[in-house]
């Protein structure tokens, strides 16, 4: 039972142009959604998040959408750098007070030159 | 001010054997955090400790498993009569006393990479 799904395995972009990772979710007890970066042979960083009262937050180049009445959220990155290069995860957490994170299976982003 | 440190990087096993896998949470945070990747999949949820306490463990199978957050010293994730399946990353978190999403992100070591032959 997936309750977080990344349809995208991978993800190809050109320096400089944007970046969009699609994040769809089926469990309605979700309110906060977090999006995790990471590179190979290394953990997860956190990236940006979002909780479920809002429809958007930005960070930089990283912006988090929420549509709730669809359950997706997408991560646009712009302008895409090289160095944005790796696995990105989205994970989502119902209210439980702790950090039971349930996570996608990730998409890989590769920007080129 | 180190991250979260776990060891070893790379643990290789032979059916049957035990695995035993170490956290140092980062300094300052008592909140510990088991997942386990497999290949081409997401980190899935573990177990979640605090200092002596086991808080919630429902993403552990039932057997074979078990973790540890002592008083003092790391968390450990002990894996009895290992067998291929188990073969995976095992990723620790930590998390800052309140232990809620929405106030401190989880930080997460690099891993533990088990190979069970």
């Amino acid at each position: 039972d997936q309750q977080v799904k990344q349809n995208s395995p991978s993800l190809s972009v050109q320096e400089g142009r944007i970046s969009i990772l699609n994040c769809d979710y089926t469990n309605s007890m979700f309110d906060y959604f977090l999006w995790y970066k990471k590179y190979p042979a290394e953990g997860p960083t956190f990236l940006i998040s979002i909780s479920s009262i809002k429809d958007k937050n930005e960070d930089g180049r990283f912006t988090v959408f929420l549509n709730k009445s669809a359950k997706h959220l997408s991560l646009h990155i712009v302008p895409s750098q090289p160095g944005d290069s790796a696995v990105y995860f989205c994970a989502a957490s119902a209210n439980t007070g702790f950090q039971k994170l349930v996570f996608g299976t990730g998409t890989r982003l590769l920007v080129s030159p | 001010n180190a991250g979260v440190m776990q060891n070893p990087r790379h643990l290789v096993r032979r059916r049957g054997q035990e695995a035993r896998l170490r956290c140092s949470p980062m300094k300052g945070h008592s909140h510990v955090y088991w997942y386990r990747q497999l290949p081409e999949e997401g980190l899935k949820f573990m177990v979640y400790l605090q200092k002596e306490n086991i808080i919630d463990e429902s993403g552990m199978p039932k057997e074979r498993f078990s973790a540890e957050f002592p008083k003092e010293g790391p968390s450990i994730l002990r894996i009895q009569q290992v067998v291929r399946g188990d073969s995976a990353a095992y990723f620790c978190a930590s998390s800052a006393k309140t232990g809620q999403a929405k106030g401190s992100p989880l930080h997460f070591g690099n891993g533990t990479r088990l190979t069970v032959t």
